[in-house]
């Protein structure tokens, strides 16, 4: 198993242009998510899906879509990109979540964003 | 929805002492606690977790504890080594089922 793969590894965008990092996943996780990381702020959720079909914001949404056609498949859209976005982006998968359950996020390898 | 606080942000221990590194969460209906170590350029991997009706969990060198009432929990690495040296994030899963992590503590051991 390849488990997640993100592409690309580095990106450099000029303010105003958009793009969509690529998000894979070979376990048949229901669960995925983006987070960025930031120096100091540790890992925040941008967007997650609990399945094909399904998507929902989490804490920083903002200036980011994502879709969920297929279960390996979950990539994240820059609209309009902008320096504040320069950040590393993580893509996770993980099973359903039970409660008390073990909950073990598999993370890519990430991708490096540079707005300038 | 859930606030989970770290500290410290650094901490530097010579090699063979013990580490310590601390959290708090907000919303009591959380129930999982995991801890995730980064090392520099890579992605954040499990080291272990604990569920909230377990006070204490090892593994080797590594231990997590748990404080329900007063929603703290910590992380444990005794007789450090070289390659212990990372970021450490600790994270809690609460009513959203989504998983909140602390703001990160770089670990520093010197040789």
């Amino acid at each position: 198993n390849a488990g997640v793969t993100q592409t690309p590894k580095f990106q450099v965008l000029k303010t105003g242009q958009s793009m969509t990092l690529q998000c894979a996943q070979d376990m048949n996780h229901e669960y995925m998510s983006w987070y960025r990381q930031d120096p100091g702020m540790g890992l925040r959720l941008i967007h997650y899906s609990v399945g094909a079909g399904i998507t929902d914001q989490g804490e920083v949404p903002n200036g980011y879509n994502v879709s969920r056609s297929t279960t390996e498949d979950f990539p994240l859209r820059l609209l309009s990109a902008a320096p504040s976005q320069t950040s590393v982006y993580f893509c996770a998968s993980s099973r359903r979540p039970v409660a008390g359950g073990p909950y073990e996020q598999y993370f890519g390898p990430g991708t490096r964003l540079t707005v300038t | 929805g859930e606030n989970v606080e770290q500290h410290p942000s650094t901490l530097s221990v010579q090699e063979g002492d013990s580490a310590v590194i601390k959290c708090t969460y907000s919303d009591s209906a959380s129930n999982y606690f995991p801890w995730y170590k980064q090392e520099l350029g890579k992605r954040p991997q499990l080291i272990i977790d604990i569920r909230s009706n377990v006070g204490e969990k090892k593994d080797q060198r590594i231990a997590v504890t748990l404080n329900k009432t007063a929603k703290h929990f910590s992380l444990h690495i005794t007789e450090t080594q070289p390659e212990d040296s990372a970021v450490y994030f600790c994270a809690a899963v609460g009513s959203a089922r989504q998983l909140t992590f602390g703001s990160g503590t770089q670990l520093t051991v010197l040789p």
